[in-house]
């Protein structure tokens, strides 16, 4: 069974450092890997996906995350962080058509 | 605007008050769900709807109901709420079938449901 594992609750950053958010899937079939992002008091919203070919995807406001098959890994990454990118961040898998099972979720405190 | 709504946004209820909550999606879509966020847990799933009149159960669908008389709409009803459904409430759309396994769902802003 697929299942997605975000070993990180919450990453305290400064304005303008790089940043990392892992996240960790398990499954014995080829997957589907989604970021998803939940500004406060939002609604989640799509960040990146990766369906197949190139394993670095990019979204349009500077993250990037790479499968790594071998390592099971979708991790979430960008260069320099801007005070507005305080959200959740929500790692997620497909499971079954259009089903996806969520990771619990990880915290980006970003401060001045 | 392509949206999801979900009405109320936020409900303080007591326990065994039956309540709707309303999911309406204007962008055409087959596919509908519905989630519960809960802090440690992230985002279940608690129905899914493939389209009109085909629904069917998710993860935690114990003491909800759905219906999808319409495209567009699909409430989530609590018949009998309890203190365990106090929760975050996402309703969420997508294609469906158009759209293929990893289309891309659009969630609604969300509902804090509180049963006393």
């Amino acid at each position: 069974a697929q299942s997605v594992t975000q070993l990180d609750s919450q990453v305290p950053v400064f304005e303008e450092a790089p940043v990392e958010l892992r996240c960790n899937y398990s499954s014995s079939v080829s997957v589907y890997l989604f970021w998803y992002v939940q500004y406060p008091n939002q609604g989640l919203q799509l960040l990146l996906k990766y369906l197949s070919g190139s394993t670095l995807v990019k979204s349009i406001n500077g993250f990037e995350a790479e499968f790594n098959k071998s390592q099971t890994s979708f991790h979430l990454r960008k260069p320099s962080v801007h005070i507005s990118d305080t959200a959740e961040y929500f790692c997620a898998v497909t499971k079954g058509f259009q089903k996806l099972v969520f990771g619990t979720g990880t915290r980006l405190l970003v401060s001045p | 605007e392509a949206q999801v709504t979900q009405n109320p946004r936020y409900l303080i209820t007591v326990t065994g008050k039956k309540l709707t909550v309303t999911c309406s999606q204007n962008m055409n879509h087959e596919y509908m769900s519905w989630y519960r966020q809960d802090p440690g847990l992230g985002l279940r799933q608690i129905y899914y709807s493939m389209n009109v009149e085909a629904t069917d159960k998710g993860d935690v669908p114990e003491g909800y109901k759905v219906s999808r008389k319409e495209k567009r709409n699909f409430p989530l009803i609590l018949e009998s709420p309890s203190p365990n459904q106090t929760s975050l409430y996402f309703c969420a759309s997508s294609l469906g079938l158009a759209g293929g396994q990893a289309d891309t769902q659009y969630f609604g802003p969300g509902t804090r449901l509180t049963v006393l």
